[in-house]
């Protein structure tokens, strides 16, 4: 079955820490770019992080820049999103997604994770 | 930054019913290799966004074809050709030509 499973989220008080992780399955993991794309409470959708499928490319938006670090298993099949120095403002839903070859969209999203930062 | 521009912010629609969704950016979403990276999201209470169009036009496999995008340079579309129940959510355009990739604010859309 094609799909991408996250877990990690969870309650974290501000200035803490957490791992979020990505497992793919149903397609080759190495073969495609992923991201990490957030949805704060009433909020919009913000693409906070991507790594090219060797790992060699990889952005973060400003928001997150200096705290946040993507990483990724490729014979784990797996994507990692290691966020330091948590802040209110982090708080949101957030979804790991593969990308199209070639192209700059996402045709396969997880489930998401919600992380709460909050004292 | 690329913004990218949604109207309306919401749209109350009959069953069967035709729908329009636009997506204005500040810039060219033509990229230098040729496509241009504008797609369609569409997120469903409880569920995960999921695509359905890419490239401005292209549906993914799956997607019903009552759905259609066109437009080029910085002027989008969505279409819905006739409106059903299940197509209930947000919808949100997408820039992928420069960074920061960019989501519109999306469109909420609901049966009347």
């Amino acid at each position: 079955q094609v799909q991408l499973v996250e877990s990690g989220g969870g309650l974290v008080k501000p200035g803490g820490s957490l791992r979020l992780t990505c497992v793919a399955s149903g397609f080759v993991f190495s073969d495609y770019y992923m991201s990490w794309i957030r949805q704060a409470p009433g909020g919009g959708l913000e693409v906070i992080s991507f790594i090219s499928e060797r790992s060699d490319i990889i952005y973060y938006a400003d928001t997150v820049k200096g705290r946040f670090t993507v990483s990724r298993d490729n014979a784990k099949n797996s994507l990692f999103l290691q966020m330091n120095s948590l802040r209110d403002d982090d708080t949101a839903v957030f979804y790991c997604a593969k990308h199209i070859i070639g192209d700059v969209a996402f045709d396969l999203w997880g489930q998401g994770t919600m992380v709460n930062v909050s004292s | 930054d690329v913004v990218v521009t949604q109207t309306p912010l919401s749209l109350s629609v009959a069953p069967g019913q035709p729908a329009s969704i636009s997506c204005k950016s500040t810039e060219s979403l033509l990229h230098s290799s040729g496509k241009t990276l504008l797609s369609w999201y569409l997120h469903k209470p409880g569920q995960p966004p999921q695509v359905l169009i890419y490239e401005v036009s292209n549906r993914l496999s799956g997607v019903p074809d009552r759905f259609s995008g066109s437009g080029s340079g910085t002027d989008f579309t969505l279409r819905i050709s006739r409106v059903e129940a299940e197509d209930v959510g947000i919808y949100y355009c997408f820039q992928g030509v420069r960074l920061p990739w960019t989501f519109g604010q999306g469109t909420r859309v609901e049966i009347k």
